[in-house]
């Protein structure tokens, strides 16, 4: 089982490059999450899309833009990066929204440098 | 709106040891609370959750923990902890009807020989 895969594990991006997170479930859940990991701060909710077609900010969304593409894939851009965007960012999902408690699985992560 | 108070960052215990690792949350309306684990260079996965019911809820790997509404408190616990059990811990609420999970900021147990 796949689960959720995100693309790619590891990248260096310069400030002001752009670059763009892909992710896919293979579970036929309806809602989609990223976040973002940093020390001493949790995770913290970027952008979520309860269902295909729907996209709405989470805590920390200046600076990202998302697309749900198709009810698997669920993307995040950098338009234009800093380096305070330097982190460990997930991207999850669930069978449907959190307002049932539904469990949230997590990709592995991917880890963005920006230098 | 939700928030989640981890109150130690760092848990070093010795292997077989009990473990408890704190957790206490803040909102104006009911809850459903989770604990995550993180292994190294992994994602997040579940280790229990509390939705209703029995205040006392059992977990993957041995794990357990006790929600206390008067004290608005999740604590994780396990009585006898192995190396394997070398992570990062965190506890998570949502409130009902909210769309989002409130992370706290994650504890790391660490288990010495």
């Amino acid at each position: 089982n796949a689960g959720v895969t995100q693309t790619p594990k590891f990248q260096v991006l310069k400030t002001g490059q752009s670059m763009t997170l892909q992710c896919a479930q293979d579970m036929n859940h309806n809602s989609m999450y990223w976040y973002r990991q940093d020390p001493g701060m949790g995770l913290r909710l970027i952008y979520y899309s309860a269902s295909e077609g729907t996209t709405d900010k989470g805590e920390v969304p200046n600076g990202y833009n998302v697309s749900r593409l198709n009810k698997r894939e669920f993307s995040l851009r950098l338009e234009s990066a800093a380096p305070s965007q330097t982190s460990v960012y997930f991207c999850a999902s669930s069978e449907s929204g959190i307002t049932s408690g539904n469990t949230i699985y997590f990709g592995e992560g991917s880890w963005l440098t920006v230098v | 709106a939700q928030s989640v108070t981890q109150l130690d960052s760092q848990v070093p215990v010795f292997e077989e040891a009990p473990v408890e690792l704190r957790c206490n949350y803040s909102s104006s309306v009911s809850v459903y609370l989770f604990w995550y684990v993180q292994y190294p260079n992994q994602g997040l996965q579940l280790l229990l959750k509390y939705l209703s019911g029995s205040t006392l809820v059992k977990g993957i790997n041995g794990f357990e923990a006790e929600f206390n509404k008067s004290q608005t408190s999740f604590h994780l616990r396990k009585p006898s902890v192995h190396i394997s059990d070398t992570a990062e811990y965190f506890c998570a609420v949502s409130g009902r009807g909210a769309q989002k999970l409130v992370f706290g900021q994650g504890t790391r147990l660490t288990i010495n020989p």
